[in-house]
């Protein structure tokens, strides 16, 4: 099984900020997803194939990584960017999911 | 539009069984994989299962399998999730989700989540 780690579990941004979310798999994989959960709501897909902003995702959003090491950043924080932000990786059928990042704003 | 929702949760002892339902519309839900992914209260995502298409293949991790039964009934657009053998460690907010059809294998719909409470 793939293990990701996420890191930092929580943190806090101040608006404006430049956020940055990491995401580290026990074994190199080909894409990574993003996922992000609004208190009391189900997930929604955020970026997938490592790069690609899903529909309606603000440009301020940013993918990156290959192998073992992905990031999600932020370009400048906002209000509703609070959020628990999670990576997923799809790998041979058997998908895992990083313990989250919470994203509080300061 | 794209919707998928769950229902069939509730309270359940441990060691008796549970069926969920997943309505889908809004697509051509047998182009489709789908599978569940389950959310335990104040935890993170666990992907639960997935099945193809067409319903021909199955997938679970170690932590369901032999417990818990994913099937399809493409004529009612329609996903399930047989659990068996329940354990309070199976205590999760279930949902329904879409699997985009190219090889990266992600999530794009998501449903609203049925809760499953497994207590004596």
């Amino acid at each position: 099984e793939i293990v990701l780690t996420q890191s930092p579990t929580t943190m806090a941004a101040s608006p404006g900020e430049k956020v940055t979310l990491t995401c580290r798999a026990s074994s190199s994989v080909s894409y990574m997803h993003w996922y992000q959960q609004r208190s009391g709501a189900s997930p929604k897909l955020w970026i997938y194939e490592t790069s690609k902003l899903a529909s309606g995702v603000p440009n301020r959003f940013s993918g990156s990584g290959s192998g073992t090491s992905y990031s999600l950043t932020i370009n400048s924080m906002e209000t509703e960017d609070a959020a628990t932000y999670y990576c997923q990786q799809g790998s041979s059928y058997h998908y895992t999911f990083g313990a989250g990042t919470k994203l509080e704003l300061k | 539009e794209v919707q998928l929702v769950e229902s069939g949760g509730g309270l359940v002892q441990p060691g008796r069984s549970l069926k969920l339902s997943c309505a889908a519309s809004g697509f051509t839900f047998s182009s489709f994989a789908m599978a569940w992914v389950r959310q335990a209260p104040k935890k993170g995502l666990e992907w639960v299962a997935t099945i193809t298409s067409g319903g021909s293949n199955t997938y679970y991790p170690d932590s369901v399998k032999g417990r818990f039964t994913i099937s399809r009934d493409n004529a009612k657009s329609t996903l399930y999730l047989q659990m068996d053998s329940l354990r309070s460690e199976d205590t999760a907010t279930y949902y329904c989700a879409r699997r985009d059809t190219t090889v990266s294998h992600y999530f794009d719909y998501w449903g609203q989540g049925v809760m499953v409470t497994v207590s004596s």
